[in-house]
């Protein structure tokens, strides 16, 4: 079974800031990943996938790298929408997907 | 636009049996690849099962499988998931989410989800 860790659990930032998402996965998962943003009381949206490509319609503050293990999530300037939860997931170990356990971007 | 409104959750005993659909819209349902995706209150995200394009292949996490059969009826763009001798961990939200591809890629898509709860 992959697994994916996400790191930290709860990220504090004042609006306008940076904000830097980890996820690490144990095997590699080549570029296998995508990113999901989760508000309260909403469905899973998808932001990022081949872990580096945004999908239709997310603006460009979101960027995400890495490969094999190593992942990031970059927000550049928070706005107030994006203070929500947000999940990695790999694909490479099909047919079993996994997520992180999750990452909330709180208001400092 | 690709909408999928889920249906059929509600409260069940343990050990009773449920089912859950989706409905899909606004896409060649009969294209893509489909999973179903839980979240218990306050939790994360679990995948739980996928069915390929033309329903031929399925496959089911370990928490469900032998216990949870995932199904589509393309002439009515419909994805359903049986579920048996549930258990009170299975309380959680249930999303139909769609796959990018036809057998199983990235999740590009979610519907809002249906509140599965397991209670006596």
């Amino acid at each position: 079974e992959t697994v994916m860790t996400q790191s930290p659990a709860t990220l504090s930032v004042s609006p306008g800031e940076r904000a830097t998402l980890s996820c690490r996965a144990s095997p590699s998962v080549q570029t296998n990943l995508a990113w999901y943003q989760q508000k309260p009381g909403q469905a899973p949206r998808l932001l990022i996938y081949g872990a580096s490509t945004r999908a239709t319609g997310i603006p460009a503050r979101f960027s995400g790298s890495g490969s094999g293990t190593e992942f990031t999530l970059t927000i550049s300037s928070l706005q107030s929408e994006d203070f929500a939860v947000y999940y990695c997931q790999q694909y490479a170990n099909w047919p079993l997907w996994t997520f992180g356990q999750g990452t909330k971007v709180e208001i400092k | 636009q690709v909408q999928l409104v889920e249906s059929g959750g509600g409260v069940v005993q343990p050990g009773r049996s449920l089912r859950v659909s989706c409905v899909a819209s606004g896409f060649t349902f009969s294209s893509n690849a489909m999973h179903w995706v839980r979240q218990p209150p306050g939790k994360g995200l679990e995948w739980i099962s996928v069915i390929t394009y033309d329903g031929t292949n399925t496959y089911y996490a370990d928490s469900v499988k032998g216990r949870f059969t995932i199904s589509r009826d393309n002439s009515k763009n419909t994805l359903s998931l049986h579920m048996s001798s549930l258990r009170v961990e299975d309380t959680a939200i249930y999303y139909c989410a769609r796959d990018y591809d036809n057998s199983g890629y990235y999740i590009d898509y979610w519907g809002q989800g249906t509140l599965v709860t397991v209670s006596s």
